[in-house]
């Protein structure tokens, strides 16, 4: 079963970084993913993709950075803004399924 | 302006029916799958469906298999989502978003709508 693992959330203070993580469940730790921001009270955004920083999304500052190969993927955020705080999700597909996961809160101390 | 913008949501009781439609604009949105996603009141994201390009070959979430149908019009540059036999767990925002591209060296799922609110109460 494709799943996707997030940690529900992570926190780092105003300047510095935080690394996220999501895990693709055993036997999928070929497939792409996409990274995903929700902002308090928006609704979701595309950040990026697995193609390094050229998938980034329009708009999207290079502060994000998503990186990692197997099962284990990230989304870096370097010199956290306030308006980083949000939820980010992870997604992954093959056919038939698109899958999301659970998502991590990201606090700006 | 690249944009997706879905309409169609509101109050509706449990077994009714309503149907979302989803207008894209800027882009040709026969050269994208689409897809369907929900977000109950403080939870996660759930993919619903997804259709192909020409509609042909449409996919379901187990939780809306049978109730709900994804369709398209590509002259009209529009996405459906047919909603019936509604239930009190099916109340979310939906949102459609573009899915897989037909030019491989775009990136999938790149774009969201603004959300349309559906609920169901009695």
């Amino acid at each position: 079963q494709l799943v996707l693992t997030q940690s529900p959330s992570a926190s780092a203070s105003l300047g510095a970084s935080v690394k996220l993580t999501c895990t693709l469940s055993s036997g999928h730790s070929s497939y792409p993913i996409a990274w995903h921001q929700q902002q308090p009270g928006k609704g979701p955004r595309y950040l990026m993709g697995s193609g390094g920083s050229h998938s980034r999304g329009d708009g999207i500052p290079d502060r994000f950075s998503g990186s990692g190969s197997g099962a284990e993927r990230y989304l870096t955020i370097s010199g956290l803004q306030s308006e980083d705080e949000a939820v980010y999700y992870c997604q992954t597909w093959n056919t038939g399924i698109r899958v999301f996961g659970g998502g991590t809160k990201v606090t700006v101390l | 302006q690249v944009q997706l913008v879905e309409s169609g949501g509101g109050l509706v009781k449990p077994g009714g029916s309503l149907r979302l439609s989803c207008a894209g604009s800027g882009f040709l949105l026969f050269d994208y799958y689409m897809s369907w996603i929900r977000q109950a009141p403080g939870k996660g994201l759930e993919w619903i469906s997804y259709i192909s390009r020409r509609g042909s070959s449409v996919y379901y979430a187990d939780s809306v298999r049978g109730r709900f149908t994804a369709s398209r019009d590509n002259t009209q540059q529009s996405l459906y989502l047919q909603m019936d036999s509604l239930r009190v767990e099916d109340t979310a925002v939906y949102y459609c978003v573009r899915d897989l591209p037909y030019d491989k060296s775009l990136e999938p799922f790149d774009l969201w709508g603004q959300g349309t609110v559906v609920i169901v109460s009695s």
